[in-house]
């Protein structure tokens, strides 16, 4: 079975410009979280989607945003990019909020310049 | 609020040799603990969890973790070390499910030394 996928595997922006990445959870899995992992730092939460509603925000700045949509895939939008967003994006899967294990993909690795 | 401590942010062992990966945890609620691997370049891999229960918790890779309640620890254990697991490794902490905010720790690098 496939697992989490994420695409782009790596993107390049520059400052003021805006980002898309994109997740796919495992066939059966309704939540989508969101994380962002800063190089030699630990995953920080950003967002929680469960049925296309969201159920739980990190401490983010309003220019980080979020949809799920019907096929429980799941889009993170981030706009006017600073340097400080470069990081590596992980997407975690799970069949609903009760479960206790989240699966996560490999990871869209934004760099800013 | 919940946080995670990683004690060591480096760790170099020799090969065939055991190793002990520190973790702490502060919760006002009932916890629930997670050690994820993460190879370079790649995502999380989920090692083993604690939820309830026997407190010496078996995981992939013959890693195994003791949760503490009353040292708020949750340190992780090989017995013998192969140079297949060198990689970063993440101590995170959850709250009742239905909150599934995972928090992490800021990692432990695993290096192997042949």
């Amino acid at each position: 079975d496939a697992g989490v996928t994420q695409s782009p595997t790596h993107l390049i922006k520059t400052r003021g410009q805006h980002v898309t990445l994109r997740c796919s959870p495992i066939s059966g899995h309704k939540s989508v979280s969101w994380y962002q992992q800063v190089l030699g730092q630990g995953p920080q939460f950003i967002f929680q989607y469960y049925e296309k509603e969201e159920r739980g925000r990190g401490n983010f700045p309003d220019r980080f945003s979020a949809r799920q949509f019907p096929n429980y895939s799941s889009e993170l939008n981030v706009n006017a990019l600073l340097l400080g967003d470069s990081a590596l994006y992980l997407c975690a899967s799970r069949p609903d909020p009760s479960t206790d294990t989240q699966y996560f993909g490999p990871g869209t690795r934004l760099t800013v310049l | 609020a919940q946080s995670v401590t990683q004690l060591d942010s480096q760790v170099p062992v020799f090969e065939e040799a055991p190793v002990e990966l520190r973790c702490n945890y502060s919760s006002s609620v009932s916890v629930y603990l997670f050690w994820y691997v993460q190879y370079p370049n790649q995502g999380l891999q989920l090692l083993l969890k604690y939820l309830s229960g026997s407190t010496l918790v078996k995981g992939i890779n013959g890693f195994e973790a003791e949760f503490n309640k009353s040292q708020t620890s949750f340190h992780l254990r090989k017995p013998s070390v192969h140079i297949s697991d060198t990689a970063e490794y993440f101590c995170a902490v959850s709250g009742d499910f239905g909150n599934e905010k995972l928090t992490f720790g800021t990692g432990t690098r695993l290096t192997i030394i042949p």
